[in-house]
């Protein structure tokens, strides 16, 4: 089975500033996959960056990457040069590539402040 | 434009009866998921289909059924077994992209049950 857990429930940081995410997980699969969602207020969900349990290289998609440390199970978001769009939820998520279901973190609530 | 439908956004019951969700999608994906989310909480997934005409059962599928007639489409509906259906349901559909199913997401309906 797999867990996926969220520990911040919620997270402030000053406009222009680098915030970081956490999130751990366990899985006794070997070939799995994790991935970060971002929930505006809007409540569309939307894919923010992927990460391969494979790859040793972090992912990176603009102004986020995450931190993969696959000996600890921790996958933390860093967010560089926040911006106030940048508030929302986020969540955490973990599959595998043969059904591709995910297991959801519980959600951290990002507040950017002016 | 392709992208993932839900209707209605809001929905209003009674205690007892049946309704259904709608979700439909023009991406060809093969794979639909349905996700419940509570206030505060992360998602968990009800039920999923890899191809037409087959479904699983999720994590949380007590009260709730699946169809899969058509590739786009995948309804669903809360019984009137489910004890506590208010909640935000999200759909999703998947791609296979470099070996990952990436899962994008409808704008959801939120189900009120009083």
């Amino acid at each position: 089975a797999q867990t996926v857990t969220q520990s911040q429930p919620e997270m402030s940081v000053q406009e222009a500033e680098t915030v970081t995410l956490s999130c751990t997980y366990d899985t006794s699969e070997s070939d799995y996959y994790l991935f970060w969602y971002k929930q505006p207020p809007s409540r569309q969900m939307i894919l923010v960056i992927r990460q391969e349990a494979y790859k040793q290289q972090n992912a990176t998609e603009n102004r986020f990457s995450v931190n993969f440390q696959k000996a600890a199970k921790s996958f933390s978001l860093k967010i560089s040069d926040s911006q106030l769009g940048d508030a929302a939820m986020y969540f955490c998520a973990g599959g595998t590539s043969n059904t591709g279901k995910l297991i959801f973190g519980q959600g951290t609530t990002l507040q950017v402040k002016p | 434009d392709g992208g993932i439908t839900q209707s209605p956004k809001y929905l209003f019951r009674k205690e007892g009866q049946n309704v259904t969700l709608s979700c439909e999608q023009n991406l060809n994906h093969d794979a639909m998921y349905w996700y419940r989310q509570d206030p505060g909480q992360g998602l968990r997934l009800i039920y999923y289909s890899q191809i037409v005409n087959d479904f699983q059962k999720g994590d949380i599928a007590e009260g709730y059924s699946v169809s899969r007639e058509k590739k786009e489409s995948f309804p669903l509906t809360v019984t009137s077994a489910q004890k506590n259906p208010t909640a935000f349901y999200l759909c999703a559909s998947s791609i296979k992209r470099g070996g990952i199913y990436e899962q994008y997401f409808g704008p959801g309906t939120r189900l009120t049950v009083t």
